[in-house]
């Protein structure tokens, strides 16, 4: 069945870090990918998203890429900020079963 | 735009109770989504509607669990009899059509205890 593993948190850096969290993926069909956002005491949001390979999702400062040959979506950003301390849901959405599926989640805490 | 609504938000039962959590979309919103999220864990669907059809229950405990979305609008999500592995928190979402180009919209969860 579908599938995503993210890279075990949690992860701490300081501010203005350069920021890595790994994500990959197993799916039937061609999925899309996304990266969800849980900011402390608030709701799941969508922070960026790629349909197709090669697609580059960026939202915020953040940027992944969807690479079909290694089957991964990687979060990037170039500078954290102490406000970016949350957990990182990598996600898919797999166009041929129509389901969704979450990764185990990765928690970021940025230091001053 | 208001968004997703849940209530309650915090709910703490014994075993082999029930409990009912609801759910109201976003307006306009077609799909609905129920989530279980675990402590330590990212959301599991348990269930999608569209409109008032379920499109997906393939991983709803249905011995206990159940769903409904009367009207194609707000949504109920009931445990019966509960157990101590169904603490989580349980997330209604919403989408305007279900298609994966849609964002789905989260509510602020219900935190379940089960003692």
């Amino acid at each position: 069945g579908d599938s995503v593993t993210q890279m075990e948190g949690p992860v701490t850096l300081s501010e203005e870090a350069f920021l890595t969290i790994n994500c990959t993926y197993t799916a039937t069909g061609y999925p899309s990918l996304f990266w969800y956002v849980q900011y402390p005491g608030e709701g799941l949001q969508l922070l960026l998203k790629a349909t197709k390979a090669d697609d580059k999702g960026s939202n915020k400062g953040f940027e992944a890429t969807y690479r079909k040959e290694t089957t991964s979506f990687h979060l990037e950003k170039g500078s954290v900020q102490v406000s970016d301390s949350a957990v990182y849901f990598c996600a898919l959405f797999d166009n041929y079963g129509q389901n969704f599926v979450f990764g185990p989640g990765t928690r970021l805490s940025v230091l001053p | 735009e208001a968004g997703v609504a849940q209530s309650p938000r915090y709910k703490i039962i014994e075993k082999r109770q029930s409990v009912a959590f609801w759910c109201n979309p976003i307006s306009g919103h077609a799909t609905l989504y129920w989530y279980q999220q675990i402590l330590g864990q990212g959301p599991k669907l348990l269930i999608q509607f569209q409109n008032n059809g379920v499109v997906d229950d393939s991983q709803l405990p249905k011995d206990r669990f159940s769903a409904e979305r009367l009207k194609g609008v707000d949504s109920t999500l009931k445990i019966q009899p509960a157990k101590l592995e169904d603490s989580a928190v349980y997330l209604c979402a919403s989408s305007l059509s279900g298609r994966a180009r849609d964002e789905q919209y989260f509510g602020p969860g219900t935190r379940l205890t089960v003692t």
